[in-house]
């Protein structure tokens, strides 16, 4: 299984929005792009999975262009409880691959 | 529900020794897998199971054993804790819906060996 690509950490100001790009070159055709979010002393939590266009739920959006190589997270209005690491990642529920993630620090 | 539980949450083991970390979940779910994590490293897999009786080797399976008899239960053995086995022990369930990557995770071990 392949792993993704993210920038290593982000820097953000509570309400802004933040956008996180994977890079995902090799995915397979039957593989959906799904992230996690992990704060310290704590295992991951799911946020969203999509497999192509755009999905959105009551956490995030995930924004997935046609060609599939790429995919973005979007964090509306980050407060700073959302300082965390997010993983973008590929495979099936049981078989995660994980990459470093993203380190991401909200400040006030 | 409690979800996945772990336990225990804290262990020192000295080089050796084996254990057992203990993995249980109360959502029916017939997937589960054992995840390990190194300070400021994303997680790799060790072993995971698709179902009772069914396991398989991950990203990381040397030194680690599973077993998985019931749908509630997988425990990992270390058969003989190796400082290369400190770390932070993460153990995950997860549903057969189609198509669906979400995966429940405990609260994790964390694991020092001297």
């Amino acid at each position: 299984l392949a792993k993704t690509t993210q920038p290593i950490s982000m820097d953000s100001y509570e309400g802004q929005e933040v956008n996180i790009t994977c890079s995902h070159n090799n995915i397979a055709t039957n593989d959906y792009i799904t992230w996690y979010q992990q704060f310290p002393s704590q295992g991951p939590r799911f946020i969203i999975q999509g497999y192509k266009t755009k999905v959105t739920n009551e956490v995030a959006s995930l924004f997935i262009p046609a060609d599939r190589k790429s995919s973005t997270l979007s964090l509306p209005r980050v407060s700073l409880s959302d300082t965390a690491v997010y993983y973008c990642l590929m495979g099936s529920s049981y078989k995660l691959i994980f990459g470093s993630g993203t380190r991401l620090l909200v400040r006030p | 529900n409690a979800g996945v539980t772990q336990t225990p949450k804290f262990q020192v083991l000295k080089t050796g020794q084996s254990m057992t970390l203990q993995c249980a979940q109360d959502m029916n779910h017939e997937y589960m897998s054992w995840y390990r994590q190194d300070p400021g490293m994303g997680l790799r897999l060790i072993h995971y199971s698709v179902g009772a009786g069914i396991t398989d080797q991950g990203e990381v399976p040397n030194g680690y054993n599973v077993s998985r008899s019931t749908t509630e239960d997988f425990p990992l053995r270390l058969l003989s804790a190796a400082p290369s086995q400190t770390s932070v022990y993460f153990c995950a369930s997860s549903g057969t819906g189609v198509h669906s990557t979400e995966a429940f995770f405990g609260q994790g071990t964390r694991l020092t060996v001297v």
